[in-house]
């Protein structure tokens, strides 16, 4: 089946400082990738979603110079969280989309300002 | 606003029994509709899903019901086992993605624990 590989898993960062995530997809090709951020028991919660070779589509309320995102080629989309604070704290889960499989979701990374 | 919710944040089952998860949705625009799996730490895992052309979908122990006129749907897992002990996310999209020529946008609901005793 279809795999999506997002790496690092866990990441502890310095408050101000940058933190990138990496969510490709192994065995099929990915147009359209999804990032998602999910508070302790709450909800998956979409942040943005990008397509290859454009500019990602951002959901209200998310900051988009914040959260950079880059979906370079078919098989990579990378969340970028500048000037990381306390509050970015937070699980992010990628998905990848493609017609024959559906959605398909990373393993997420844990993510925590200090 | 809520589009999507799960109302109980936790059930807990009897290993044999049934486990029976409910979700509640508000948008009428939701076409289709999905179940995922997740232990902490992890990605979600897709379970089941269900097209508003239909009222149940089975696979194996899982089937879930939709009740379009009710805006209401369920999964049920007979028998349960303590490996099903995870939370519970069901999902709406607008439109049908496998095999489509388009995605929808996933909406979450809340999540529900379930917990299988032996």
């Amino acid at each position: 089946g279809a795999v999506v590989s997002q790496h690092p898993s866990r990441v502890i960062c310095k408050s101000g400082t940058s933190v990138k995530i990496e969510c490709r997809s192994l065995d099929f090709q990915a147009t359209t990738m999804f990032w998602y951020r999910q508070f302790p028991k709450q909800s998956l919660m979409l942040m943005a979603t990008s397509n290859e070779g454009s500019k990602a589509t951002y959901e209200q309320g998310v900051e988009k110079d914040k959260f950079l995102i880059n979906h370079a080629s078919l098989t990579l989309s990378t969340l970028t969280v500048t000037s990381a604070h306390p509050e970015d704290s937070s699980f992010y889960i990628c998905s990848a989309w493609d017609r024959e499989g559906g959605y398909t979701f990373g393993s997420g990374t844990r993510l925590t300002v200090v | 606003d809520q589009q999507v919710k799960q109302n109980s944040p936790s059930l807990s089952v009897q290993e044999g029994r049934i486990s029976i998860l409910n979700c509640d949705y508000t948008n009428s625009m939701f076409d289709y509709f999905l179940w995922y799996k997740k232990y902490p730490a992890e990605g979600p895992t897709f379970l089941i899903s269900i097209s508003s052309i239909k009222d149940k979908n089975e696979d194996g122990r899982f089937t879930v019901f939709l009740n379009k006129s009710a805006k209401h749907l369920s999964l049920h897992i007979v028998p349960s086992q303590p490996g099903d002990s995870a939370v519970y996310f069901c999902a709406a999209s607008p439109f049908i993605n496998a095999g489509g020529t388009s995605y929808g946008k996933l909406t979450f609901g809340q999540g529900t624990i379930l917990t299988v005793h032996p």
